[in-house]
């Protein structure tokens, strides 16, 4: 069981937007960054959100992060069919001296 | 573009030490922290361990005891050790290049496929 909370699964028809939350605590959120991570199926993780709300070069507009307290949040806007995937948010917590992740949220388009 | 290529052993023995490297192509290795992560089948991401070729490895503390990272600057790779496996260490493992300031982690492997069984 993760530190990290995320909500096993979501879901949205193309166009719509999507929020996808993590929820952690003062041992980790409150106090570190947080990032994300997009997987389609078979594949890598790739980075989708660092620093909280920062994109990498090539990450589409349509991704957007934010943090609050001790929570974060992934929000994709005009969802798109190839945006199916699992995303993963991460942190470093304190409390464990470990890098940690959430347990994933698989993404219905 | 920095590219990393990993391999080992993809069928181990329980009990046997798990044998993992990647190697860094087209890019600094000095200049950045180098993990390793797993997930488990069906699973979540775990995160291993991480290390630089100037300061100590740091691990999972629940691995603590089992798991060595160790770098070879001359190859400009990196290893993972696991020892005394069992079938809780099958799991797809990633080698990955984590940015410093954002704790991130922006270039990762392809995997490799580690199967623990008799």
């Amino acid at each position: 069981q993760s530190v990290l909370t995320q909500p096993p699964s979501a879901s949205g028809t193309p166009g719509q937007r999507v929020t996808i939350s993590c929820s952690g605590s003062s041992s980790n959120i409150e106090k570190n960054i947080v990032n994300w991570y997009q997987q389609l199926p078979g594949t890598a993780p790739r980075l989708l959100i660092y620093s909280n709300t920062q994109r990498p070069s090539g990450v589409p507009d349509r991704f957007s992060g934010s943090k609050s307290d001790t929570s974060a949040s992934l929000t994709i806007n005009g969802l798109q069919s190839d945006d199916e995937a699992d995303y993963y948010c991460a942190t470093w917590d304190d409390s464990l001296n470990a890098r940690v992740f959430g347990g994933g949220t698989k993404l219905t388009v | 573009q920095v590219r990393l290529q990993q391999w080992g052993a993809g069928h181990l023995q329980p009990s046997a030490t798990l044998s993992l490297t990647c190697a860094v192509y087209g890019g600094s290795f000095s200049g950045y922290y180098w993990s390793w992560i797993r997930q488990a089948p069906g699973k979540g991401l775990e995160w291993l361990g991480e290390s630089n070729p100037s300061v100590s490895a740091i691990y999972n503390p629940s691995l603590k005891t089992r798991v060595t990272i160790s770098m070879d600057t001359s190859k400009n790779q990196f290893s993972l050790n696991l020892r005394s496996v069992t079938a809780a260490d099958t799991a797809v493992y990633y080698c990955a290049r984590m940015i410093v300031g954002a704790v991130a982690y922006d270039i990762w492997g392809q995997g490799t496929k580690v199967t623990v069984s008799s």
